[in-house]
């Protein structure tokens, strides 16, 4: 497997309490993203990061923000959770050029 | 707007069949596309990436083929093994998307012993 760490694993948050998922990444790799799943949306990307501090925007966009200060980890905010966020979040990472896309565990987050 | 559609959403097959996985896309300006593999609580595996000048990849008992005209890539897995039983999904990257890969919505495959 490609060195792909999220955390946590799970979480369980209250409507309109920040939360912060963090992506640690060992292979040096210059593009991460920020996607979600869910029944009947498939997979949908919040986020990327094209190099440190170089974020844009994905599909999903909105009440998501995200934050890049070292190559190897890449953080994605809910300023405000709500129960539509409820959701599995993956990170991927990829290389330069033509080069697979390679995911994380996933987070599995519950908003209450 | 990429679209991509995989049917049938679900398949199921004895041991030992070979199989095709269909993916449909709406946007031949393609840059590449790949195969993923996910199993239930798992995140998804990179099976096989297609570039727009590859008509097809291999690895192993799988193949993956790619036909920009017709906007159709193929996933053909040989002798299935129970193992084998995952949700597959393709992903197209465009030319003019920036970095984002569009998904489809996955083909739920179960092959029994």
């Amino acid at each position: 497997d490609a060195g792909i760490t999220q955390s946590p694993r799970h979480k369980v948050t209250e409507t309109g309490t920040p939360v912060t998922l963090r992506c640690h990444q060992t292979e040096n790799h210059r593009y991460m993203y920020w996607y979600r799943q869910d029944p009947g949306h498939g997979l949908r990307l919040i986020h990327y990061s094209y190099g440190v501090k170089d974020t844009d925007k994905g599909e999903v966009s909105d009440g998501y923000s995200v934050s890049r200060s070292k190559t190897e980890d890449f953080l994605l905010t809910l300023e405000s959770a709500t129960s539509s966020q409820t959701s599995v979040y993956f990170c991927a990472i990829s290389g330069i050029g033509n080069s697979p896309l390679h995911f994380g565990n996933g987070t599995r987050l519950t908003v209450t | 707007k990429q679209e991509v559609t995989q049917i049938p959403a679900a398949l199921s097959v004895p041991e030992g069949e070979n199989l095709v996985l269909n993916c449909s896309f709406t946007d031949s300006a393609i840059y590449n596309l790949q195969w993923f593999r996910q199993d239930p609580g798992k995140g998804l595996t990179s099976l096989l990436l297609i570039q727009s000048s590859q008509r097809e990849q291999t690895s192993g008992r799988l193949n993956a083929s790619l036909d920009k005209s017709s906007g159709r890539s193929t996933l053909y897995i040989a002798a299935s093994q129970p193992g084998d039983s995952a949700t597959y999904l393709c992903a197209g990257l465009n030319n003019n998307a920036g970095n984002m890969l569009t998904f489809g919505g996955g083909t739920r495959l179960m092959v029994k012993p």
